[in-house]
């Protein structure tokens, strides 16, 4: 059974546009919770993290929101580039373990 | 140049046959992890190692062994491959636990 789960496989946004990708989870146990991105041929790249005792945690461009009543974790991307297409993936951790998304595919359209 | 190396990058063998992939990290981390990438289904936790000699299970371990004996190094033997395992496999590893991860570049895996 999927622990985190992320409905939309894909987004398209304008350039300079934000970009919002979401993350339902269903465990209360996990820890804290981070974003990868991965472009094809390479392996994920970590983006940002978030603790769950915090509700926000912004990096540049990059902030993430965490919605512990809802279970509910979303990345902000302000403003969106073109070098920001790729998959992201959202991610949990509890018991030294880790729970990945299925991804959402990103395109920013110049 | 810090990074995770993994070995081949690309193997097609049939089914029964021994084999490994291997998995090496530059960065001194305690915590190493092996994942397989399917269509749907994400990123799913096979093995993880906190440390030398300590290995433990993640989310579909059926099928696959790892060892960790030294801090660098972390193979992933399939004993007998089957179709099903069939995927792109990352290894990963991280300062601490709670760290983020640093992952390799992938094996694309066929079993015939």
């Amino acid at each position: 059974d999927q622990q985190v789960k992320q409905n939309s496989p894909s987004l398209s946004v304008q350039e300079g546009r934000i970009s919002i990708l979401n993350c339902d989870y269903t465990n209360s146990m996990f820890d804290y919770f981070l974003w990868y991105k991965k472009y094809p041929a390479e392996g994920p790249t970590f983006l940002i993290s978030i603790s769950s005792i915090k509700d926000k945690n912004e990096d540049g461009r990059f902030t993430v929101f965490l919605n512990k009543s809802a279970k509910h974790l979303s990345l902000h991307i302000v403003p969106s580039q073109p070098g920001d297409s790729a998959v992201y993936f959202c991610a949990a951790y509890t018991g030294n373990q880790f729970y990945f998304g299925t991804g959402t595919s990103l395109t920013v359209i110049p | 140049e810090a990074q995770v190396t993994q070995n081949p990058r690309y193997l097609i063998t049939v089914t029964g046959k021994k084999l490994t992939v291997t998995c090496s990290q530059n960065m001194n981390h305690e915590y190493m992890s092996w994942y397989r990438q399917d269509p749907g289904l994400g990123l799913r936790q096979i093995y993880y190692s906190m440390n030398v000699e300590v290995t433990d299970k993640g989310d579909v371990p059926e099928g696959y062994k790892v060892s960790r004996k030294e801090k660098r190094n972390f193979p992933l033997i399939l004993e007998s491959p089957s179709p099903n395992q069939t995927s792109l496999y990352f290894c990963a590893s991280s300062l601490q636990v709670w760290n983020e991860q640093f992952f390799g570049p992938g094996t694309r895996l066929t079993v015939l």
